[in-house]
């Protein structure tokens, strides 16, 4: 039931791009992606709620991909503020509020 | 504003005690969740509070986890006879309402070591 990340951990340049990948096994209503430095809480970056849909954030952007039951984190040029541990979230269904959080994927962004 | 506070930040106990972890939301928020997240693992649901509903239980991992919210307000969870198994990052978050449109705020969380 927990979404699975892919790459588990990424290595970058600053500069350079990022792709993040989410699948589930089951039916998503919204995926959420959220951030999570080291030792730090996890911060909000985004939600999806619609099939298709992409939303963008500065150079960080994600699409979800309903039917596919996938949603991907893009980030672009990278910057050492975004090292840290990335998750997807996934809600089942418009009748739960209960989130799932995703195996996440550590990144590491070095000079 | 205030966020999310969460007391005590550390808390330390010995196997076979009871603890208790609090919860402050950011006022207004009418939905509460807490998470567990064991070190260098992903974050697990435990329970759900949304207004007056019914909490959403289906996380809790043994009868030992309780958890109650105050008023829509302050939430407690109990730790019943904590075992070394316990031992994580106890996670508290909010939301104005429900998570279809709405980002939750993470407290910075109560490390629970259990000896």
């Amino acid at each position: 039931q927990q979404p699975v990340q892919s790459p588990q951990a990424v290595i970058l340049r600053e500069g350079e791009d990022a792709v993040i990948n989410c699948s589930s096994s089951k039916a998503l209503y919204s995926v959420h992606w959220y951030r999570q430095k080291h030792g730090e809480a996890p911060v909000f970056l985004m939600i999806l709620l619609k099939g298709g849909e992409q939303k963008g954030h500065e150079k960080i952007s994600a699409s979800f991909n309903e039917k596919k039951q996938q949603s991907s984190l893009y980030l672009t040029a990278s910057q050492l503020s975004y090292s840290g541990t990335y998750f997807c979230v996934s809600q089942p269904s418009r009748n739960t509020d209960k989130l799932i959080f995703g195996t996440g994927t550590r990144l590491q962004v070095f000079p | 504003g205030a966020g999310v506070s969460q007391s005590p930040s550390n808390k330390v106990t010995e196997k076979g005690k009871d603890v208790e972890l609090r919860c402050d939301p950011i006022s207004g928020h009418t939905a509460l969740y807490w998470y567990r997240q064991s070190l260098g693992q992903g974050l697990e649901f435990l329970i759900y509070f949304q207004g007056n509903s019914a909490p959403d239980k289906s996380g809790l991992p043994s009868d030992r986890f309780s958890a109650e919210r105050t008023g829509g307000s302050v939430s407690t969870l109990t730790i019943q006879r904590t075992q070394q198994e316990d031992s994580a990052v106890y996670l508290c978050a909010s939301s104005p309402q429900g998570p279809s449109y709405n980002e939750q705020f993470f407290g910075p969380g109560t490390r629970l070591t259990v000896l």
